[in-house]
């Protein structure tokens, strides 16, 4: 099977702008959770979308925001970005309905805003 | 208080080496899973390894183990054998009914770098 896919790789933007990212699962996984990862902050869990739902959401804030497809690819947008948004966003996928799961991730995707 | 606690930032390790890497955790739910995923410099978290607090023995997959000590509340990852390519950071992470389903708990990862 192919792993799960996440585009673009990277990105540069300014601050003011926003930003999507997206994230294709590995087939039959039906859940999406999304992942911040910053040097200060660590990995931080963002968001996770099962059946085109959001299930669980994390400590961000509203500028941060996703959606779920009818084909389990996942969008997160991020609104009017800070510096501080620079990171890498990691998706991860998993079945969704089996109890406690593995996630596998992506390769993520850089976001450098300046 | 921390979730999960990685207190070391990083390892060195002799190629063909052992090494452990230590995770605790925090949590009063008796069911969770704990995970080990590596990341190497690209950016990708790999999973390697998987204990649930019910499992009666302790996970392996490969040249990964887990030595895990439910009382202590601790989740060691140990690498034998250790190769060039384990060089990597290495992340423990945890999921519990508190966080809830498919979110994650991550520590602050250690660096390990294998040297030949």
């Amino acid at each position: 099977k192919a792993g799960v896919t996440q585009t673009p790789r990277y990105l540069i933007k300014t601050r003011g702008q926003q930003v999507t990212l997206s994230c294709s699962p590995i087939s039959g996984h039906r859940s999406v959770s999304w992942y911040q990862q910053t040097p200060g902050q660590g990995l931080q869990f963002l968001f996770e979308y099962f059946s085109e739902t959001q299930r669980n959401k994390g400590n961000f804030p509203g500028r941060f925001s996703g959606r779920q497809f009818s084909n389990s690819r996942s969008e997160m947008n991020v609104s009017t970005l800070e510096l501080g948004d620079s990171a890498l966003y990691l998706c991860a996928s998993s079945a969704g309905d089996r109890g406690v799961e593995t996630q596998y991730f992506g390769p993520g995707t850089r976001l450098l805003v300046l | 208080a921390q979730k999960i606690t990685q207190t070391q930032p990083g390892m060195f390790v002799q190629e063909k080496e052992a090494v452990t890497l230590d995770c605790t955790y925090d949590t009063s739910d008796p069911s969770y899973g704990l995970f080990w995923y590596k990341q190497p410099s690209s950016g990708e978290m790999i999973f390697l390894i998987y204990q649930g607090s019910y499992d009666q023995q302790n996970a392996t997959e490969g040249r990964y183990s887990l030595n895990f000590q439910k009382a202590r509340k601790s989740a060691n990852l140990v690498i034998s054998a250790s190769q060039l390519g384990d060089s990597a950071m290495y992340f423990c992470a945890m999921r519990d009914k508190q966080t809830g389903a498919n979110n994650l708990f991550f520590g602050t990862g250690t660096r390990l770098t294998v040297i030949p």
